[in-house]
């Protein structure tokens, strides 16, 4: 298995700008998890879905992000308009379910906004 | 779900076994303990996990007293590939396994 598979693995924009991320979740996994981690905040989930709907948005900082899982194989987190201060890494997990307690993580994408 | 509370930092040497402790005072009946590793420029990587008493698998222990309100986790004759940050989030399994993260140790293991 590749694993969890996340693109871009870095992306540099302006401020103003639009960003989406994306993730590819393990096969067979109904889970899915949003994190953001930043050398101030540590690690921060923003969102989690399963069976490809969002349960809890509590983390999702402001309405500038969205989160959407349009299939049990693919999410995407955006950002609208980007700030710098939203530059981080972000990371995609799944996991096999609601009663799994193993996550597995991607590799991340590193957000950086100028 | 309770956040947890770690050293910070931690110094170990190749061979040692070395014991990390989380305090979760706050935890409720009904989560989980988790740890998990993380390397430089990766994402974490589940450890083990457990409810009480003592846990065991072929990379690590994990020590619960009867209270819950901390855990250790044991690392066996460490190397200088162990050295990362580890974190010890709560889970609630019927919360869809969310995990908060504390601020983790960063264990560094020297020659």
């Amino acid at each position: 298995d590749a694993g969890v598979i996340q693109s871009p693995r870095h992306e540099v924009t302006e401020m103003g700008q639009e960003v989406t991320l994306r993730c590819k979740p393990i096969s067979g996994h109904n889970s899915l998890f949003w994190y953001r981690q930043t050398m101030m905040r540590g690690l921060e989930l923003l969102i989690y879905f399963n069976n490809n709907v969002p349960i809890d948005d509590s983390g999702m900082p402001e309405d500038r992000f969205s989160a959407k899982m349009p299939n049990a194989s693919f999410s995407t987190l955006k950002i609208q308009p980007s700030e710098p201060r939203d530059s981080a890494v972000y990371f995609c997990a799944s996991s096999e379910g609601a009663s799994a307690y193993e996550q597995y993580f991607g590799p991340g994408t590193r957000l950086t906004v100028t | 779900l309770a956040k947890t509370t770690q050293p910070i930092s931690m110094d170990s040497y190749e061979g040692q076994e070395v014991n990390i402790t989380c305090s979760h005072n706050n935890i409720a009946t009904n989560d989980y303990i988790t740890w998990y590793q993380q390397f430089p420029s990766q994402g974490p990587r589940f450890i083990i996990q457990g409810y009480k008493t003592k846990v065991t698998n072929e990379v690590a222990s994990l020590f619960i007293p009867a209270d819950r309100k901390s855990s250790t986790l044991s690392l066996p004759r460490v190397s200088l590939s162990d050295t990362a940050v580890y974190y010890c989030p709560l889970t609630e399994l019927n919360q869809g396994g969310k995990l908060i993260f504390g601020q983790g140790t960063e264990l560094s293991v020297k020659p």
